[in-house]
């Protein structure tokens, strides 16, 4: 079974310049996360999706972060303009979603370095 | 909202031994699942063990146990006969039933002294 791909796996970029980064969950999984990840610190969760439409979305700046999942399926986070606070790993996560005990299965992530 | 403490930022222990990882959480639900992920530092979040909160029996996997406590809302890990491979960053995770919302501690590291 394929895992959770994320691209790119680094990236580094001047502050106020824009960033996207992708991910693609496990096949089937309804449920899909963006975290971010400083470091030294534990995720903290910016967006959730079930299927195509957000579930919680009420820690992502969205003043400069943006997120969507088209077809409920790929989903992709954008920086814009970024910060120098944004530097961090920004993990995605995928699960299977249904009532019941499914557990999160995690990409390798991003490391975004913002200067 | 809920959150999930972790007060111990860094821990060791010599190979082979036992160690305990502790974690706390707050939250008003009466069912919910909580996990322990392992992170290398290749970054990537292993699932260790997890928990249905209705179970009041703990759950083990092979060197991997927990201690329960729901009323303390109290969730730690025991690792038993430590090996270099268990080195890392421990997360203590809580999700929600309802809507699968995931939160996460600060994490403990973890070091396996030879």
């Amino acid at each position: 079974e394929a895992g959770v791909a994320q691209s790119p796996r680094y990236k580094i970029i001047e502050k106020r310049q824009s960033v996207a980064f992708w991910c693609n969950p496990i096949s089937g999984h309804a449920t899909l996360y963006w975290y971010q990840q400083i470091l030294g610190q534990g995720p903290k969760l910016l967006i959730q999706f079930q299927n195509n439409g957000v579930v919680d979305d009420s820690q992502l700046p969205k003043d400069r972060f943006s997120a969507e999942r088209l077809k409920g399926v790929d989903s992709t986070l954008k920086i814009q303009p970024a910060k120098l606070e944004d530097s961090a790993v920004y993990l995605c996560a995928s699960s299977l979603g249904r009532q019941g005990f499914t557990e999160a299965f995690f990409g390798q992530g991003t490391r975004l370095t913002v200067v | 909202a809920q959150t999930v403490t972790q007060s111990q930022p860094e821990m060791s222990v010599q190979e082979a031994e036992t160690v305990t990882l502790s974690c706390t959480y707050d939250t008003s639900e009466s069912d919910y699942y909580l996990f322990w992920y392992k992170q290398p530092p290749s970054r990537q979040m292993i699932l260790v063990i997890r928990q249905e909160a209705y179970k009041q029996q703990n759950a083990t996997e092979n060197r991997f146990s927990v201690n329960f406590q729901k009323a303390a809302k109290s969730f730690s890990l025991k690792i038993s006969d430590s090996q270099l491979g268990d080195a890392a960053m421990y997360f203590c995770a809580y999700r929600s039933v309802g809507n699968n919302d995931m939160r996460f501690g600060a994490g403990t590291r973890l070091t396996v002294k030879p």
